[in-house]
């Protein structure tokens, strides 16, 4: 069980340049997420896929913003035209699809920081 | 809209004492789940306990186990025995048929010698 893998650890970029992130599911987990979290702030949900789906959106999420997760496995999280604002910490989880006790294990985490 | 609270921003405790973190949640769901996690300085949320919303007994783990008052809609995690590792930040979440974790905002626990 190698866990959630996320690439980079670190990302240092100027506003209006675009990035990209890379998240590795635990491999049998058919759920991955995305969450968005600040400093002294809970992860904030951002969007979700159940295989190569995408289910759901959050309306926090502008449209600067878009995810794949082309074959199922793997997923990206860009960011066009960073702000700012944008600075924080991404967070990637995965998980098995099994009601409410679904448990997300999540990876260590994307901080981007926007100059 | 359902929606966590936890209203400890920190907390202190003693090495081998036991701890109480607070987490209030409001759903009009009657199916839900709730869940803590750890978050070390590292960054990594490491999930620690889950509670079904029709679970008689509460649930435990180890040395964590979760205070379920369904009427108050609480949902407090206990730590027993409390160690120097167990310094991080805490988050209650909760699932309900919206099909997403939603988190509180924590409370940073620090375990001192």
């Amino acid at each position: 069980d190698t866990g959630v893998s996320q690439d980079p650890r670190h990302k240092i970029t100027k506003r209006g340049q675009n990035v990209t992130f890379r998240c590795d599911p635990i491999s049998e987990h058919n759920r991955l997420y995305w969450y968005r979290q600040t400093l002294g702030q809970g992860p904030e949900f951002l969007t979700y896929f159940q295989n190569e789906a995408q289910l759901e959106k959050s309306r926090l999420l502008s449209d600067r913003f878009s995810a794949e997760r082309p074959k199922g496995s793997f997923s990206t999280l860009e960011i066009q035209r960073t702000e700012q604002g944008d600075s924080a910490m991404y967070l990637c989880a995965s998980s098995q699809m099994e009601g409410r006790g679904e448990k997300l294990f999540f990876g260590s985490g994307t901080q981007l920081s926007v100059l | 809209a359902q929606k966590i609270t936890q209203t400890q921003p920190g907390m202190f405790v003693q090495e081998k004492e036991a701890v109480t973190l607070d987490c209030t949640y409001d759903t009009s769901d009657q199916s839900y789940g709730l869940f803590w996690y750890k978050q070390p300085s590292s960054g990594e949320m490491i999930f620690l306990i889950y509670q079904g919303s029709y679970d008689e007994q509460n649930a435990t783990e180890g040395r964590y186990s979760l205070n379920f008052q369904k009427a108050r809609k609480s949902a407090n995690l206990v730590i027993s025995a409390s160690q120097l590792g167990d310094s991080a930040m805490y988050f209650c979440a909760m699932r309900d048929n919206t099909d997403k974790l939603i988190f509180g905002t924590g409370t940073r626990l620090q375990v001192f010698p």
